[in-house]
């Protein structure tokens, strides 16, 4: 059973930039729910995705965007990026509705 | 606002010893209480968690405890092992709509448990 797994690992953008991170579930998950986490904070909530529809987001700007594609992969995309956006961002996978068990290594996203 | 607060940033303890991480708080709303420990360049994983209704939890060394009148949970390890050595998230839901995905996580307590 493999876990969650995340691309790239380390990112380094310019401010303004485009970004795009990509998140694999656990074998049989269906939902996916990203978070952020900036430097000496707790991950922080963006949104979930279940069954490639999102079902619930937190308080980030529409310029945080995400999809999951039909086989529960799962990408966060974030546009005209702040310095702010600087962080570690994390996504975790579930089946249906249940806690989150496991999340990903995360990938770590630097903005110049 | 914060509404999940860990107000311990770290915490050193000797093998073999208790470790005792503390919770805060202030949404009276949340029904479901979560531990995560992190390691080093890895993501959290799930420890052990507790619904509003019940005041104890154990599994194993782990042990949550929760005080609903006073908004507090506690994290109990016992005994403490080196491999225990990580970052302890302490996270809340409200079990709306039967999604438990939006957590919101204190900011941690870094245990360093000492051979």
């Amino acid at each position: 059973e493999t876990g969650v797994t995340q691309s790239p690992t380390h990112l380094i953008k310019t401010r303004g930039q485009q970004v795009t991170l990509r998140c694999s579930s656990q074998s049989g998950h269906n939902t996916v729910s990203w978070y952020q986490q900036a430097l000496g904070q707790g991950p922080q909530f963006i949104f979930q995705y279940y069954r490639e529809e999102e079902n619930g987001r937190g308080n980030f700007p529409p310029r945080f965007s995400g999809l999951q594609f039909p086989n529960y992969s799962s990408e966060l995309n974030v546009n005209a990026l702040e310095l702010d956006d600087s962080a570690l961002y994390l996504c975790a996978s579930s089946l249906g509705f249940g806690f989150l068990e496991h999340f990903g290594p995360g990938t770590r996203l630097t903005v110049t | 606002d914060q509404q999940v607060k860990q107000n311990s940033p770290s915490l050193s303890v000797q093998e073999g010893r208790i470790s005792i991480l503390n919770c805060d708080y202030t949404n009276s709303m949340f029904d479901y209480f979560l531990w995560y420990k992190k390691y080093p360049a890895e993501g959290p994983t799930f420890l052990i968690s507790i619904s509003s209704i019940k005041d104890k939890n154990e599994d194993g060394r782990f042990t949550v405890f929760l005080n609903k009148s006073a908004k507090h949970l506690s994290l109990h390890i016992v005994p403490s092992q080196p491999g225990d050595s990580a970052v302890y998230f302490c996270a809340a839901s409200v079990y709306y709509g039967g999604s438990q995905g939006n957590l919101i996580f204190g900011k941690g307590t870094k245990l360093s448990v000492k051979p």
